[in-house]
């Protein structure tokens, strides 16, 4: 079974610097999409960031990139510039042959200005 | 285009009653993913439809039902209420097409007293 850990339960970050938020996972198949998903307080989950396993090419979309070691199983978030809208909880996900995600526990992200 | 919607938004039940949600997905979107969200266990997937047809399924007890129609909107029930079903209940959906990126709804608030 794959398996996300998120082992940051919080971390905070002054408004318009980096932060970089962690996540390993654990799968034995070779075909492979990792996401990162933010849900504010309105509880609606948003879709930040993609990454398909294949791809070496680490993904980017404006403040936020990722950093995937496939070897490692890691797949970092980075939010540059950090602004008081990114403050949210992050989840890290998989999803592989079987049609549905598989989640990490989250990490609280706190912007202080 | 509008996005996934979940009816209700809140709700309250007592223990031993029945509930069911209902979910209408994106406008072309054939694939329905239903997942429990509580403080406790994280976010857990329950189950997924494609055409009418559940394809994968959690580890959720019986009592966890879905369906979907065949205009694509999908609907899950839970009967005999337990305390521990209160959760915030997020139904996505997805075309399926590349990465299978889902769109989740704002969910619907369960309460079980």
């Amino acid at each position: 079974a794959q398996t996300v850990t998120q082992s940051q339960p919080e971390m905070s970050v002054q408004e318009a610097e980096t932060v970089t938020l962690s996540c390993t996972y654990d799968t034995s198949e070779s075909d492979y999409y990792l996401f990162w998903y933010k849900q504010p307080p309105s509880r609606q989950m948003i879709l930040v960031i993609r990454q398909e396993a294949y791809k070496q090419q680490n993904a980017t979309e404006n403040r936020f990139s990722v950093n995937f070691q496939k070897a490692a199983k890691s797949f970092s978030l980075k939010i540059s510039d950090s602004q008081l809208g990114d403050a949210a909880m992050y989840f890290c996900a998989y999803t592989g042959t079987a049609s549905k995600l598989t989640f990490g526990t989250g990490t609280r992200l706190q912007v202080t200005l | 285009k509008a996005g996934v919607t979940q009816t209700p938004r809140y709700l309250i039940k007592t223990r031993g009653q029945q509930v069911t949600l209902s979910c209408s997905p994106i406008s072309g979107h054939r694939s329905v993913s239903w997942y429990q969200q509580t403080p406790g266990q994280g976010l857990q997937f329950l189950f997924e439809y494609f055409s009418e047809t559940q394809r994968n399924k959690g580890n959720f007890p019986g009592r966890f039902s879905g369906r979907q129609f065949s205009n694509s909107r999908s609907e899950m029930n839970v009967s005999t209420l337990e305390l521990g079903d209160s959760a915030l209940y997020l139904c996505a959906s997805s075309d399926l097409s590349g990465a299978n990126v889902l769109t989740f709804g704002a969910g619907s608030r369960l309460t079980v007293l």
